[in-house]
């Protein structure tokens, strides 16, 4: 079963304006950190913006906001006033604890590809 | 602030041949994480080390094998390369025990020709 869903391959914003990508996900544990990545055409994965899942408010960074509905399992990420160096690939991931102590791996979605236009 | 190092950024080879890429994690961290992204696709977990041991493993190849050194550096050591093996390869470096804060590497760019 897919763990991170983003259901948007693709989304344009003009600059200036706010954007949200969706992102949904699926556990059954309790404790799970999720994160969003920023891939520009570079190729560097770009650590954005975390949010905990015991966390009460959503995290922001900057521009950036993450809209985290527990209830609802999701965790989208709102970008504000858009700028053209925002045109990148983002990725919503996933992290669960195991019991040795140590966390596992990021789960990521597919992605959503963003184009800012001037 | 100091940054996961990974070592070469590009590299070429042919089929059949080995690759070498190396991870200098950020220091003090214990937790080394391989991911593989092909062209427009999602990165996908290889392989973990913590306290340089394997901790995770996901789905790497039978070709493939690494280790993470006392140093804490790891190396994804790669055989009989295909051309299904060009991709991004990543490094991520994290804290043992906490669930945020795994901060990715640049990059290696495998060519398979």
């Amino acid at each position: 079963a897919q763990k991170i869903t983003q259901t948007q391959p693709g989304m344009f914003v003009q600059e200036k304006e706010a954007v949200t990508l969706d992102c949904t996900y699926d556990t059954s544990d309790q404790s799970y950190g999720l994160f969003w990545y920023k891939q520009p055409s570079s190729g560097e994965m770009i650590f954005l913006i975390y949010q905990g899942s015991y966390d009460e408010q959503n995290a922001t960074e900057g521009r950036y906001s993450l809209n985290f509905q527990k209830a609802r399992k999701s965790a989208n990420l709102v970008i504000s006033a858009s700028q053209l160096g925002d045109s990148a690939m983002y990725f919503c991931a996933m992290r669960e604890p195991i019991s040795s102590g140590s966390a596992r791996q990021l789960t990521f979605g597919s992605g959503t590809q963003l184009t800012v236009l001037p | 602030a100091a940054g996961v190092i990974q070592s070469p950024r590009h590299l070429i080879k042919e089929k059949r041949e080995t690759a070498t890429l190396k991870c200098y994690p950020i220091p003090r961290h214990d937790t080394v994480y391989w991911y593989q992204q092909g062209p427009g696709q999602d990165p996908q977990f290889l392989i973990s080390f913590y306290e340089k041991m394997q901790s995770d493993k996901g789905s790497i190849p039978d070709r493939f094998s690494a280790q993470q050194f006392s140093d804490y550096h790891s190396e994804l050591n790669m055989s009989s390369l295909e051309l299904g093996d060009s991709a991004l390869y990543f490094c991520a470096s994290s804290l043992q025990g906490g669930l945020r804060e795994q901060y990715f590497g640049p990059g290696t760019r495998l060519t398979v020709t």
